[in-house]
C-alpha cells in the first residue's frame, strides 16, 4: 500500500519564476491538504482539497494555487515566486467520513529553493 | 491569533530515561490534539493523538497528557531511545463538521528538537 507521495523532491527556483508541485495521495484517500514548512519551523497550513474543490484555505496569499483530479491527486502552483516561499512542502492525506479521526498521512515534502 | 506553541526549542536525555515534551496551546475551541515526530528529510509522522474530552491516553512506550484549564498538552516517552531523535511537533484542530466536507485543518507548533544521548 503507497503512502503518500510527493514529486520532485528537490526544486530550485529563480525570483519571479512559477512552480507546480505534485502529491498523490495515500490509497483510499480523498482529501488532500497542503503545508509550508520553513527551516526551524513548524508546517503551515496553505490550503485543503476534497471533491476537486478548495474547502479551506490557510492566511496565504493568492499567488498560491491549487487543484486536485479526479484521482484525488493534487498540484500546488506557486506564482511569482519570492525568496520567502523557500521552504518544505508538504501534502497530507486523509478521509472525509463521519467519525472519523481524520488522521492525516504526510508526505516527504519537496524541498523549494528560490534565488 | 489563534496560536500552538511549545516552550522548549531543544531536549536532551540519556538513553533508556524518560522524556517529557511540553507544548501549549491557545485556542480554546480546539478538540483535537496530535502529536508528531518529524526526522531528518522526512514529513511528519503520527504518534499519538487526544480528544479534548480526555484527559490521558496511551500508546506504545508515549503516553499524551491534556490539561485543558491551563491549555497544554505534554507527551511522555518511556525509556528514550536513539530512533526517538527527532524534532517533535504537537497540533491542535477544531473538528470540522461534517456537512461541511471538510477533513481537519491542523495547527502546528514550533518544534522540539529531542536528542536522546549515548
Amino acid at each position: 500500500d503507497a503512502g503518500v507521495t510527493q514529486s520532485p523532491t528537490h526544486l530550485i527556483k529563480t525570483r519571479g519564476q512559477q512552480v507546480t508541485l505534485r502529491c498523490s495521495p495515500k490509497s483510499g484517500h480523498d482529501t488532500v491538504s497542503w503545508y509550508q514548512q520553513a527551516l526551524g519551523q513548524g508546517p503551515q497550513f496553505i490550503f485543503q482539497y476534497y471533491e476537486e474543490e478548495e474547502r479551506q484555505r490557510g492566511n496565504f496569499p493568492d499567488r498560491f494555487s491549487g487543484h486536485q483530479f479526479p484521482n484525488y491527486s493534487s498540484e500546488l502552483n506557486v506564482n511569482a515566486l519570492l525568496l520567502g516561499d523557500s521552504a518544505l512542502y508538504l501534502c497530507a492525506s486523509s478521509l472525509v467520513s463521519s467519525g472519523g479521526s481524520n488522521e492525516q498521512f504526510f508526505g516527504p515534502g519537496t524541498r523549494l529553493t528560490v534565488l | 491569533g489563534e496560536s500552538v506553541g511549545l516552550h522548549l526549542p531543544t531536549l536532551s536525555v540519556q538513553e533508556g530515561d524518560n522524556s517529557i515534551i511540553n507544548c501549549a496551546y491557545s485556542n480554546s475551541a480546539s478538540d483535537y490534539f496530535i502529536w508528531y515526530k518529524q526526522e531528518s528529510g522526512k514529513g511528519p509522522q503520527f504518534i499519538i493523538d487526544i480528544r479534548s474530552n480526555m484527559d490521558k491516553r496511551q500508546g506504545q512506550r508515549v503516553t499524551v497528557l491534556l490539561n485543558k484549564t491551563v491549555k497544554h498538552l505534554s507527551l511522555q516517552i518511556a525509556a528514550t531511545q536513539p530512533g526517538d531523535s527527532a524534532v517533535y511537533f504537537c497540533a491542535e484542530n477544531i473538528s470540522p463538521s461534517i456537512s461541511s466536507g471538510s477533513a481537519r485543518q491542523l495547527t502546528f507548533g514550533s518544534g522540539t528538537q529531542l536528542t536522546v544521548l549515548p
